[in-house]
């Protein structure tokens, strides 16, 4: 099935750095979403984009919905050890559609 | 806890054998929709109930089926099960039939392991 591009794959960072992570489709969508998975429990949603050019923020966290409708970038910024987890990006082109999930950005924060 | 109860949290098996896997959606919710992760893939989408109704397929396998009650429960079952069905199952739910216009919430999932 369709699936999404998402990158990098991991990261380890410092505490205290920004992280950018993103995800490319080769169609376009109209809505995208952001999830966070921690271990052993199921994604939550942390940033929902209905509009191209969209630039949403929830706390340290900003994504954008990108002009071309193809892609979406997640912004952390001052990274803490409560970040450690997957991130998912999801997208979808219709209301009609099943959301597309990305195969997840695993990340790793040190102290 | 995000209102979405999925049991068993875990689940241990032998392959051929046959398991169904339960999930109630949050209070309201019309919609539940199942997923699955493998290891290093991501959610793979596989069928989505409307208030009882099939309304989407994705790669699910045919010794795979599922269903939704009237309660709006709904159950997965594998049937046949093979050591690469070894996997996390996730349900969602959302209030609105269209997972693309409506935000899902996921359960917590099970944890399936062949042996």
């Amino acid at each position: 099935g369709q699936q999404l591009n998402q990158s990098p794959q991991s990261m380890f960072i410092q505490e205290g750095e920004d992280v950018s992570m993103n995800c490319t489709s080769s169609s376009i969508f109209n809505t995208w979403l952001w999830y966070k998975q921690d271990p052993g429990e199921g994604p939550v949603l942390l940033i929902a984009l209905y509009k191209a050019g969209e630039l949403t923020s929830n706390g340290r966290l900003t994504a954008q919905f990108g002009i071309t409708r193809k892609d979406s970038f997640l912004n952390i910024s001052a990274s803490i050890p409560s970040d450690v987890g997957i991130y998912f990006c999801a997208g979808s082109y219709s209301g009609n559609t099943p959301l597309v999930f990305g195969k997840g950005t695993r990340l790793s924060v040190i102290a | 806890d995000s209102g979405v109860t999925q049991t068993p949290k875990h689940l241990i098996t032998a392959t051929g054998q046959r398991v169904t896997l339960r999930c109630s959606p949050r209070s309201g919710d019309l919609s539940v929709y199942w997923y699955q992760q493998s290891l290093d893939q991501g959610l793979q989408f596989l069928i989505q109930y409307y208030n009882g109704e099939e309304r989407a397929k994705g790669n699910i396998l045919e010794r795979f089926s599922a269903q939704q009650f009237p309660d709006l429960h709904s159950e997965l079952n594998l049937s046949s099960l093979e050591l690469g069905d070894s996997a996390l199952y996730f349900c969602a739910s959302s209030w609105g039939v269209s997972s693309g216009a409506n935000v899902l919430t996921f359960g917590a999932g099970s944890r399936l392991t062949v042996l």
